[in-house]
């Protein structure tokens, strides 16, 4: 099957500081990725959906400036966390949907577990 | 209300016993997803519906498009397959993602 990959899969980073976590789809092209964070014991939450080549569009509540989506390539995005806080700390995942593979297929990553000290 | 809720929120099985998990939902959608999350947090998508039934090893998950409703079965359980597992709905023509609050499933050895 498709396979996502996230790196790191865990940092930590002291507060004010910024972060970048990677999402990459080693086996096929993404036209689309989304992010999302996971508080503990919650569910997932939507934070963006990113299309190659476009903004990202965010979800309603998720601060644009503090959490740039760059969609640069078909198996590349990357979330960056700036001026991080402690309330930041969360699970970050990405999907990807192959464009040509089902419309509604979703591929997700293993996950990155950021904590901001 | 949400618009996808599963039942129950929380099941404690002893190995061997048949699972099921249940999930309704209240939009019209384009296709429903089963996913499993382990403690480690990665999630795996394990069925992607929007008719009839799937089967995959000891898994098999159905759908009801009238009902609103669908089950996610598990024979045979294992401890190994303890872990929260998120019912997720496509919304009529949309790409992101609606999903279901998980259940946390545990098998006893």
């Amino acid at each position: 099957g498709a396979v996502v990959s996230q790196h790191p899969s865990w940092v930590i980073c002291k507060s004010g500081t910024s972060v970048k976590i990677e999402c990459r789809s080693l086996d096929f092209q993404a036209t689309t990725m989304f992010w999302y964070r996971q508080f503990p014991k919650q569910s997932l939450m939507l934070m963006a959906t990113s299309n190659e080549g476009s903004k990202a569009t965010y979800e309603q509540g998720v601060e644009k400036d503090k959490f740039l989506i760059n969609h640069a390539s078909l198996t590349l995005s990357t979330l960056t966390v700036t001026s991080a806080h402690p309330e930041d700390s969360s699970f970050y995942i990405c999907s990807a949907r192959a464009g040509l593979a089902g419309l509604y297929e979703q591929y997700f990553g293993p996950g990155t577990r950021l904590t901001v000290t | 209300k949400n618009e996808v809720e599963q039942s129950p929120q929380n099941l404690t099985a002893q190995e061997g016993e048949f699972i099921t998990i249940n999930c309704s939902y209240s939009v019209g959608i384009s296709a429903l997803h089963w996913l499993q999350q382990h403690p480690g947090g990665g999630i795996v998508s394990l069925f992607m519906l929007s008719s009839g039934k799937k089967k995959h090893g000891r898994l098999i998950a159905t759908i009801n498009i009238q009902e609103k409703h669908s089950s996610l079965h598990i024979t045979a359980s294992h401890p190994r397959d303890s872990a929260v597992y998120i019912c997720a709905v496509n919304s009529m023509g949309a790409q992101k993602l609606v999903f279901g609050q998980g259940t946390r499933l545990t098998i006893n050895p």
